[in-house]
């Protein structure tokens, strides 16, 4: 079955601190891979999406992600958080544009 | 930018009573969805829409779910008897043209929907 593990359910951190949030996803073949955002009271908005070609891929606010087919995984990065960037972040994949799929979510507090 | 709107924002109902929420995809999007995300909880698949019938759906999507594309325009979740564990926060969300479909979904605000 296809499925997306997010290893952090809830990660703090303080400003400046570097962030890395990890996430396997589970499917033999080829994958478009994304990672959602969601702030306090809004809807989830894209942060990055992979779907071929350099594996690190950059999205908005200073995110990055890096996708390693060896190892299934799509972690995220960001060098230096700040409080804006307080939110819940998800993990998703999807496989010849069908269903997207989704971790269970990463809860991130950035302490001013 | 375009946008996906879900309407209403916030529904109370008492159990049993039959919901409907609605959604206006992106105008020139061809996939749609509902998803739900009971409250701290991960965001759950539910359905998928193209060409006017359901592409897939979840275990989920039980006999009392249904959706339907009644225009043009909007894309709507019916739920004919709601039930306690059928509150949650429902987003619509649409993906796909003509020329490029990746999967990426545009995600609507959400409807939250509370069984009294």
């Amino acid at each position: 079955a296809q499925s997306v593990s997010q290893h952090n359910h809830h990660v703090i951190l303080s400003e400046a601190a570097s962030l890395e949030l990890g996430c396997n996803y589970s499917y033999g073949g080829t994958v478009n891979l994304f990672w959602y955002v969601q702030y306090p009271g809004q809807h989830l908005q894209l942060l990055l999406k992979y779907f071929s070609g350099d594996p690190l891929v950059k999205g908005i606010k200073g995110f990055e992600a890096e996708f390693i087919k060896s190892k299934f995984s799509f972690n995220l990065r960001k060098p230096s958080v700040q409080w804006s960037d307080t939110a819940e972040y998800f993990c998703a994949f999807n496989t010849n544009a069908g269903k997207s799929t989704f971790g269970d979510g990463t809860t991130l507090t950035v302490k001013p | 930018e375009p946008e996906v709107t879900q309407t209403p924002s916030h529904q109370v109902t008492q159990m049993g009573q039959e919901v409907i929420l609605r959604c206006v995809p992106i105008s020139n999007h061809l996939y749609f969805y509902w998803y739900r995300q009971i409250l701290g909880q991960k965001v759950e698949f539910l359905v998928s829409f193209y060409n006017n019938e359901i592409s897939e759906k979840s275990e989920i999507f039980d006999d009392q779910f249904s959706v339907e594309r009644p225009d043009g325009s909007n894309f709507t979740l019916k739920i004919r008897s709601t039930k306690l564990e059928d509150s949650a926060m429902y987003f619509c969300a649409s993906s796909g043209t003509s020329t490029s479909n990746t999967g990426e979904l545009f995600f609507g605000e959400g409807s939250r929907l509370t069984v009294l």
